[in-house]
C-alpha cells in the first residue's frame, strides 16, 4: 500500500511560515497527493490535495516536486490553532484507501 | 449538510459484549471508510466500502464487521468485544473523484473492560 515519509515533528514560531515536507517515491502518475491535519482530540481535517500542479486554497498551499516524489504542504502564517498532527498521504487505485502513516507533529510557539 | 455524523460519541463495553457503530452521511457519497486509532498513533484503516452492496476488508479487519445496505449508512459491528478494541474509531466519505477531498466524522471512543 502507499507509503509517505514525513519527519516526526517540527517547530514554528507564531505567525512565521511553515514548510512540512514529504516524501512519496512510490507515488504513481494518476496518484493524488492529501493532506490532512489532526487536532487533538478530534478526527482528521482535509487541508489540500493536488495532483501535478501547486494549489493553493484558503488554509495552505501545497507545492509538489516536477518529478511528484515530493510535495511541501505550506502554511502562511502559523498560528497557535495550527499546533496539530499533519498526514501526507498519496491515494492510489480506485478504492480511495487513504493510508495513514505516523504524521508531523506540528508544534506552535507564541 | 451533517457531514459525517457517528454515533455514539462514547461507549465503555465489557468482555465479550457486542455493539455496532453508527455512520452516516448525508452527501450521497458512495465511497465510505472505517478506521481505528489507538493512542499516539496514527489511522488503521479496517473496512472500506465503495457503495451500496460492496464492502472490503482494510489493514486491520479482525474482530469486526460490516454491511452497506444504504449509501447513506455504513454500520461497523464488533461481535465480541476485546481489550485490544479500546480505540477511537472514526468513520469517513468520499465523492466518487479521487479529485475531492474526505470528510471525517468526529469519532466514537470505545473502551472494553
Amino acid at each position: 500500500d502507499a507509503k509517505t515519509t514525513q519527519p516526526n515533528s517540527m517547530e514554528s514560531n507564531e505567525e512565521e511560515p511553515v514548510h512540512l515536507p514529504c516524501n512519496h517515491s512510490t507515488i504513481s502518475g494518476t496518484d493524488y497527493i492529501h493532506w490532512y491535519r489532526q487536532l487533538p482530540s478530534q478526527g482528521p481535517e482535509y487541508v489540500i490535495h493536488g495532483l501535478t500542479s501547486n494549489v493553493n486554497n484558503r488554509m495552505a498551499s501545497l507545492a509538489i516536486a516536477e518529478d511528484r516524489k515530493s510535495s511541501t504542504l505550506i502554511l502562511h502564517r502559523a498560528t497557535l490553532r495550527d499546533a496539530a498532527v499533519y498526514y501526507c498521504i498519496f491515494v492510489s487505485g480506485n478504492t480511495g484507501k487513504l493510508i495513514f502513516g505516523q504524521g508531523t507533529t506540528l508544534q506552535v510557539k507564541p | 449538510n451533517a457531514g459525517v455524523t457517528q454515533t455514539p460519541k462514547f461507549r465503555i463495553l465489557k468482555i465479550g459484549q457486542s455493539m455496532t457503530l453508527q455512520c452516516a452521511q448525508d452527501m450521497n457519497h458512495n465511497y465510505m471508510y472505517w478506521y481505528r486509532q489507538d493512542p499516539g498513533m496514527g489511522l488503521k484503516l479496517i473496512y472500506y466500502s465503495v457503495g451500496a452492496g460492496i464492502t472490503d476488508k482494510g489493514e486491520v479487519p479482525n474482530g469486526y464487521n460490516v454491511s452497506r445496505s444504504t449509501t447513506e449508512d455504513f454500520p461497523l459491528r464488533l461481535e465480541l468485544a476485546a481489550p485490544s478494541q479500546t480505540s477511537v474509531y472514526f468513520c469517513a466519505s468520499r465523492r466518487d473523484s479521487e479529485d475531492y477531498g474526505y470528510t471525517f466524522g468526529s469519532g466514537t471512543r470505545l473502551t472494553v473492560v
